[in-house]
């Protein structure tokens, strides 16, 4: 069975960073993409960024003004995001999604990880 | 970037009937469209891709239509399980990916 399995909730203060984790099991993440996809309460999904996992080339939202890394270790099949200068709007669900490719009919996000509840506050 | 419209928002339906839900692209997409179904404090899953094409798993009462800037995601025969907010996605002109804006159906 195919799983992405991320790291536990995290509170941080305005300004600090966090970073999340994506481990996959039953599949090796070589030569699939990666994505980070973001939940505010009680809103919609945006899209933050990909990854490919065989070479580690990015791309992220501009929306997000460069604060987002996205990095990975392929030994231990796991995808990694920080996000820096966290405000109180950074308060969100966090997922990360596999896809075969990144744009066209087969683009699609299967499966998700589980989530991670980032929360923001002083 | 282009910018996914869903209608309605909210639908309120009973168990048995016939759903569809409306997604709108700002420009032509093709059929590079997918629908995710997210029920309360779950992950999003994968139900249709390529705009009609179903998810191995997924039951045949869901079905997609549409191509170019207009799509539907038709539940046939409601099921408690159903209920849940449903997001359309364009993976045409990328990046960004981007997504409707959700429709909750509700009993």
């Amino acid at each position: 069975q195919v799983q992405l399995v991320q790291s536990g909730a995290e509170v941080k203060k305005p300004g600090a960073s966090v970073k999340v984790s994506c481990k996959a099991s039953g599949i090796t993440l070589t030569g699939y993409y990666l994505h980070w996809v973001r939940q505010a309460p009680g809103q919609g999904l945006e899209w933050m960024g990909w990854m490919y996992f065989n070479t580690g080339d990015t791309n992220s939202a501009q929306t997000l003004q460069g604060r987002v890394t996205l990095t990975r270790d392929t030994s231990i099949n796991t995808a990694y995001m920080e996000l820096t200068r966290l405000t109180p709007d950074d308060t969100a669900v966090y997922y990360c999604a596999k896809s075969p490719m990144i744009r066209g009919i087969n683009a699609w996000f299967d499966p998700w990880g589980q989530g991670t509840l980032v929360t923001v506050s002083s | 970037d282009i910018q996914m419209t869903q209608s309605p928002s909210f639908l309120s339906a009973s168990v048995g009937e016939r759903v569809t839900i409306t997604c709108r692209a700002s420009l032509n997409i093709k059929n590079n469209l997918s629908w995710y179904q997210q029920r309360p404090g779950k992950a999003p899953k994968l139900l249709m891709y390529g705009a009609s094409s179903l998810q191995s798993g997924v039951p045949s009462r869901f079905s997609g239509s549409g191509s170019g800037t207009d799509f539907t995601l038709t539940i046939s025969g409601l099921q408690p399980e159903d209920f849940a907010t449903y997001y359309c996605q364009q993976t045409y002109n990328v990046p960004p990916i981007t997504f409707g804006g959700g429709t909750k159906v509700e009993i």
